[in-house]
This record gives C-alpha cells, sequence and structure tokens, in this order.
C-alpha cells in the first residue's frame, strides 16, 4: 500500500511569499502530524489533527504557521509571509491513532525561503 | 522540560561489526519509546518500538533494550551493513501524546 506522501518535494519562496506544503496521510489513518525538521536536527513537533480534528497546534512557531485538515485525510500546511528561518524540512506523519502506534513519516518538503 | 538525547552524535563501525547506539531521556512517565532510522533526503524510518513494560524488544539483526532505573534506551544493530548508514533518532511519547525527537546519531559503517 501506498505510504504518506508529501508535496512539493522542494520548494524555493523568496521572502515574503505565502507557502502551501501538502500531505496524503496512509488510507485509514486517524492521526495526523506535522513536524519541521532543521539540518542537523530531529523533528520538532507543529500540530496535530485527529480526523478533521486539531487537538494539538502548541508547537507552531508562529501565527504565520496554519493547519488545516478539513475532511479528515489531506492535510495542508500553510505559511504565510515566509522568513528565511522558515527554511527547514517540514515532515507529515500518519498513524492509525494516537500515542499508541509508530508514526509513518513521508519523505517530507525542503523548503528554502531566499 | 522533557528532553529525550543521544550520548554521541556520530558512530564510525567496520562493516560486519555490530553496533550499539544509546539515548537517555528524562521524563520516567513516558511508557512507548520508537527508534527511527533517517537516510539523506528521506523521512524517518520505523525501525522498532518497545512499551515500558519490556525491558528487550527483538527484530530482524537489531535488539532495543529498556532500562527504566536509569532511563536508558539503546538500539543494537548486528552485523552492520553498508545500508545501514544512516542518522539514527530514538523518540519518545510523553503524556501528551506527542513523540519527542532526540539530536540523531550519524552511523557511518565502513567497507
Amino acid at each position: 500500500g501506498a505510504g504518506v506522501s508529501q508535496s512539493p518535494r522542494y520548494k524555493v519562496a523568496k521572502r515574503g511569499q505565502d507557502v502551501a506544503l501538502r500531505c496524503d496521510p496512509i488510507s485509514g489513518h486517524v492521526s495526523l502530524f506535522w513536524y519541521q525538521q532543521a539540518l542537523g536536527q530531529g523533528p520538532e513537533f507543529l500540530t496535530y489533527f485527529q480526523n478533521e480534528a486539531q487537538l494539538d497546534k502548541s508547537g507552531l512557531p508562529s501565527d504565520r504557521f496554519f493547519a488545516e485538515r478539513p475532511e479528515g485525510s489531506v492535510s495542508t500546511l500553510k505559511i504565510q509571509r515566509t522568513q528565511q528561518e522558515d527554511s527547514a524540512v517540514y515532515l507529515c506523519a500518519s498513524s492509525i491513532d494516537r500515542g499508541n502506534s509508530p508514526l509513518h513519516f513521508g519523505n517530507g518538503t525542503r523548503l528554502t525561503v531566499t | 522540560g522533557e528532553s529525550v538525547g543521544l550520548h554521541l552524535p556520530t558512530l564510525s563501525v567496520q562493516e560486519g561489526d555490530n553496533s550499539i547506539i544509546n539515548c537517555a531521556y528524562s521524563n520516567s512517565a513516558s511508557d512507548y519509546f520508537i527508534w527511527y532510522k533517517q537516510e539523506s533526503g528521506k523521512g524517518p524510518q520505523f525501525i522498532i518500538d518497545i512499551r515500558s513494560n519490556m525491558d528487550k524488544r527483538q527484530g530482524q539483526r537489531v535488539t532495543v533494550l529498556l532500562n527504566k532505573t536509569v532511563k536508558h534506551l539503546s538500539l543494537q544493530i548486528a552485523a552492520t551493513q553498508p545500508g545501514d548508514s544512516a542518522v539514527y533518532f530514538c523518540a519518545e511519547y510523553n503524556q501528551g501524546g506527542k513523540l519527542i525527537f532526540g539530536q540523531g546519531t550519524e552511523l557511518s559503517v565502513k567497507p
């Protein structure tokens, strides 16, 4: 079966532009997570959905970051007015449930803000 | 605050040798731990997990050991192969249901 799919694979944005990153989780997975990974670091939690409900957004670094999952499947992470410090790999992961099963990760979107 | 950290940032081993990657965690209430392997340009890949009611779990060529007394986790890879070269992360579920990652150890396998 297909794994977690993320698009685009690479994104270059000029500072101040808005970007939208897409995640297609594994079919049937209830939980969906977004992580940010800086070069040489471990992934850092951004936000979590259970079906369409965003239950935890405590890791979003600023109000320029917004995530949605309107139908409980595909999710979009949007970053408004991008800044250079937003440059990172954005990873999406899904799991059957929360806190009790492994997360399955996509290959991420590498965002470079120039 | 909570943290999951690794003792060594890099590890170099000879092909065929066994590798041991260590991890310390600080939240004694954590009850589920996962090891991930991340290759360049890819997302973290699940290797093996362990729950706090166990102290050892084995997979194919990998073994995870959990010592709750000293809050220590290790990943052992038997007969390390060049394809095992990657960054390895331990991760811990905290009480809020978030998976927290450590810094990572880069494993380099010399042929």
